[in-house]
């Protein structure tokens, strides 16, 4: 089973400020097979990225993805207030899928 | 514009059955892509329980394979998940999705609302 390892737990950041997390994989992911999600509070979890660099339908292009192997990166360049929720990666190139422990991105 | 909703028992008895179905609607489940569950506990992460194909092919997370039945009804478009002899440890908001990966075990990009289920007696 692939663990994925979300830091840091929490990011405190202020609104325009640029965001990156990190999601590390106990054994490479294979064709990259990484996908973000952003979940606020009381919602079901919203995809953001898959293949992990290519960006969902809709989402904004401030929201970017990156890494191969086992390392990933979320990275929002310029955080608007609707941004700050908890972000998950999850792995889909081995069974079981598995899922980050997510990171919060709170207003600092 | 794909639309999934959760339905069932919001209470469940421990080593009961667990049962919950999905209803879809702005696309048909036979047009293609597996069908999924995931849960969350509350203010936990996420598990991914397993997926459907409108076929009947499944993929069942090996945690939960021996307690986890998952179905499908093409003529209603819904499908529906049952877990066995629950535990408090099943106690989670349940979600069901869309697998857009196109292989029987990928990723979500339409998800249900989610329903909460408490196991207690």
């Amino acid at each position: 089973e692939i663990v994925l390892t979300q830091s840091p737990g929490t990011l405190s950041l202020s609104p325009g400020e640029r965001a990156s997390l990190s999601c590390r994989a106990s054994q490479s992911v294979s064709n990259s097979y990484l996908v973000w999600y952003q979940q606020k509070p009381g919602q079901a979890p919203r995809l953001l990225i898959y293949g992990a660099s290519s960006r969902a339908t809709g989402i904004p292009d401030r929201f970017s993805g990156s890494g191969s192997g086992t390392d990933f990166t979320l990275t929002i360049s310029r955080l608007e207030p609707e941004d700050f929720a908890v972000y998950y990666c999850q792995q889909y190139g081995s069974s079981p899928l598995t899922f980050g422990g997510g990171t919060k991105v709170e207003i600092k | 514009q794909v639309q999934l909703q959760e339905s069932g028992p919001g209470l469940v008895k421990p080593s009961e059955t667990l049962s919950l179905t999905c209803a879809v609607s702005g696309y048909s489940i036979t047009s293609g892509y597996y069908w999924g569950w995931i849960r969350q506990p509350p203010g936990k992460g996420l598990e991914w329980i397993g997926n459907i194909y409108h076929s009947g092919s499944t993929y069942y997370n090996p945690s939960l394979k021996s307690r986890v039945t998952i179905s499908v009804d093409t003529s209603k478009n819904q499908f529906s998940l049952k877990l066995s002899s629950v535990t408090a440890a099943d106690t989670a908001v349940y979600y069901c999705a869309r697998d857009k990966s196109g292989y029987d075990y990928g990723y979500a990009d339409y998800w249900g609302q989610g329903t909460l289920v408490t196991v207690s007696s």
